[in-house]
């Protein structure tokens, strides 16, 4: 089974601060993903990487960086955290297209982020 | 550019009730057609996909048909349980995109 490891499940972080989310995955994915979870707006894209120091903004990167120094590892950085992006986290991975895959996208268990 | 619509919910059913979450699609390409499914406090998990137009998908008794021409993926289960109590998402990934669009979730919720 694919296991995509998200490395927090609950934090509270202050205003200001410097937040990383860790995302571990163990099936050799070449894509990984960071997605935010708000109740009424589903699930949208913050930012994925389609192979090792690469990266793509989705569709709401603003407040955000993303670091791929290795393949199996991928995190998200909230630079200065503010009290909008209190939140649910979900990492995820997948196999690129032309390998067959279907598109089929694996997901941690998410983790859930205060800002106060 | 691509989009996916959901049904409102939430919705409330009793067991071995029937049920029918609708979703439509806006798409530039060949998208496939995903369900995705979050039970309380847990990530999501793929619960059933098509890949081309009037394919089925199947799970859990769960089942979604392609529709291509009507642009609609909707989910059905013929006697929804307890345990299916959940937020269901419709999803969408085109030709050659590496990433998925998501509905924007509907809350089931089946009362015993």
């Amino acid at each position: 089974d694919v296991k995509v490891t998200q490395s927090s499940r609950y934090l509270v972080k202050r205003t200001g601060e410097k937040v990383f989310l860790e995302c571990v995955q163990d099936m050799d994915h070449e894509n990984m993903f960071w997605y935010r979870q708000d109740p009424g707006l589903g699930l949208r894209l913050i930012y994925f990487s389609y192979d090792v120091k690469m990266k793509e903004k989705g569709d709401i990167p603003e407040g955000y960086s993303v670091s791929r120094e290795k393949k199996e590892r991928f995190s998200l950085i909230l630079e200065s955290a503010s009290t909008n992006q209190t939140s649910m986290y979900l990492c995820a991975s997948s196999l690129p297209t032309n390998r067959g895959s279907g598109n089929t996208i694996y997901f941690g268990e998410g983790s859930w982020l205060t800002v106060v | 550019g691509d989009s996916v619509t959901q049904m409102e919910g939430p919705v409330t059913l009793s067991e071995e009730a029937c049920l029918t979450i609708n979703c439509t699609y806006t798409a530039t390409g060949y998208p496939s057609l995903f369900w995705y499914v979050q039970y309380p406090g847990e990530g999501l998990q793929l619960l059933l996909k098509a890949t081309k137009a009037d394919d089925k998908g199947s799970n859990k008794g769960f089942e979604a048909t392609y529709r291509k021409e009507t642009t609609s993926f909707h989910l059905e289960k013929g006697s929804v349980q307890v345990s299916d109590s959940a937020v269901y998402f419709c999803a969408l990934s085109d030709w050659g995109a590496q990433k998925l669009v998501f509905g924007q979730g509907t809350r089931l919720t089946i009362n015993p």
